[in-house]
């Protein structure tokens, strides 16, 4: 399976933009890019994924490269809420076309976040 | 909003007992699994089930056990606990897809075994 690199810790401070990289260089064709994010004593929670084409939605944005090698989140404004460790993964599919849906949680990124 | 739901969220119990977590989904969804998590460390997929009937062991070996008899239930069983399964246990459920499904999860069930 195709891994993702995340860099273990970054800081930001509140109301700033932080950038998430991710690096996942075996990559195929057709393994979609997943991020979710796991705040203290709770589970994971979805945050956006992406195929080809940066993405949008309330949370987060996107920002896929273009031969798909590495991707970046981005928090337009983090908050205090935001500080969370963040998971890259890819979701492969079978040959079929379906996906397994079993994602493999890495270290992920610990990002702390300053008042 | 997330419609799954583990209990108990705390358990603390003695070496040799049986114990059961619950997990339950109310969205409808076939695919449902367990991750076990220390702290600080990794999640590792233990047990997944593509629909009623269906279970498959994960990328770690665990000594507990599965069923799907309920498209809505994902009971996990520790048939005689240990302190080594001190550990928290997540459940989550996600529908078929091609890659971009979502997975929800519940907020987990912190065991201790004394």
């Amino acid at each position: 399976d195709a891994k993702t690199t995340q860099p273990n810790s970054m800081e930001s401070n509140e109301e700033e933009p932080v950038h998430l990289p991710c690096n996942h260089s075996t990559i195929s064709g057709t393994d979609y890019i997943h991020w979710y994010r796991q705040l203290p004593s709770q589970g994971p929670e979805y945050v956006i994924h992406g195929l080809t084409s940066n993405v949008n939605n309330r949370m987060a944005s996107l920002a896929i490269a273009e031969d798909r090698k590495s991707s970046t989140l981005i928090l337009h404004r983090a908050t205090l809420r935001d500080a969370a460790v963040y998971y890259c993964i890819l979701n492969p599919l079978f040959a079929g076309g379906t996906s397994y849906g079993k994602l493999t949680f890495g270290q992920g990124t610990i990002l702390t976040v300053h008042p | 909003e997330a419609d799954i739901y583990q209990t108990p969220r705390y358990l603390v119990i003695g070496t040799g007992k049986k114990i059961t977590l619950e997990c339950s989904q109310t969205m409808g969804h076939d695919k449902m699994y367990w991750y076990q998590q220390d702290p600080g460390m990794e999640l590792h997929l233990i047990h997944y089930s593509y629909g009623v009937n269906s279970t498959e062991k994960g990328d770690l070996s665990s000594e507990s056990t599965v069923s799907r008899i309920r498209t809505e239930h994902f009971p996990l069983t520790l048939e005689s606990a240990r302190p080594s399964h001190t550990s928290q246990y997540l459940c989550a459920s996600s529908e078929y897809g091609r890659g971009n499904e979502k997975l929800f999860f519940g907020s987990g069930t912190q065991l201790s075994v004394l």
